[in-house]
């Protein structure tokens, strides 16, 4: 199965600090997303990016967040001034065809 | 709004078992249903996709069928071994830019 690979695997941050979470999609693969996952809770949908830039993005995605593909490859996810209530798994994913591909996730825990 | 339930949301099975999980959608504007599983702490790992054209799925010991007319879709597995034991998330894409809308997840032990 394609590989979709996450750094770091594990952030701790003090609320309202920024934190970058990034992602090595599979090449050839343009289509890019994100989800988080709050503990014990659903797989949220938070942004969706093709052709350099944001095609869908959640109410949950408000202006504290932002992506982007810095140097071509790489797909981040930037949250400004984290929040408490920020602490979940934030997991890429990327398509080529129909299937979404999900990364390992971060964890982010917000102090 | 859209909504993805399944269920039940544990299940605990003795190996060798047949079982089958349910998930149900309200949006009729699906394009396709992924089913994944996630392990503790782990990430999701897709293991079949089915197209709004399509009934059913299979791959190895698992069978996912999907009804458009009723909102369903179920995962089969065939005689259940221990290494089966995850969380089994279904999640349905729209059209367009396909935004995955997941469940909460079937919670499966299978004891040896």
């Amino acid at each position: 199965e394609p590989e979709v690979t996450q750094t770091p695997s594990h952030q701790v941050t003090q609320m309202g600090q920024e934190v970058i979470l990034r992602c090595v999609p599979i090449s050839n693969h343009l289509y890019f997303y994100w989800y988080r996952q709050i503990l014990g809770q659903k797989v949220e949908f938070l942004v969706s990016f093709y052709n350099n830039e944001i095609s869908e993005k959640s109410e949950i995605f408000d202006d504290q967040f932002s992506v982007e593909r810095p140097d071509g490859s790489n797909f981040t996810l930037k949250i400004r001034s984290t929040k408490l209530e920020d602490s979940a798994m934030y997991f890429c994913a990327n398509r080529a065809g129909p299937t979404q591909y999900f990364g390992p996730g971060t964890r982010l825990t917000v102090l | 709004k859209q909504e993805v339930t399944q269920i039940p949301a544990a299940l605990s099975v003795p190996e060798g078992e047949n079982l089958v999980l349910n998930c149900s959608f309200t949006d009729s504007a699906i394009y396709n249903l992924q089913w994944f599983r996630q392990d503790p702490g782990k990430g999701l790992t897709s293991l079949l996709l089915i197209q709004s054209s399509q009934r059913e799925q299979t791959s190895g010991r698992l069978n996912a069928s999907l009804d458009k007319s009723s909102g369903r879709s179920t995962l089969y597995i065939a005689a259940s071994q221990p290494g089966d034991s995850a969380t089994y998330l279904c999640a349905q894409g729209n059209t367009g830019f396909q935004k995955l809308v997941f469940g909460t997840g079937t919670r499966l032990l299978v004891s040896p």
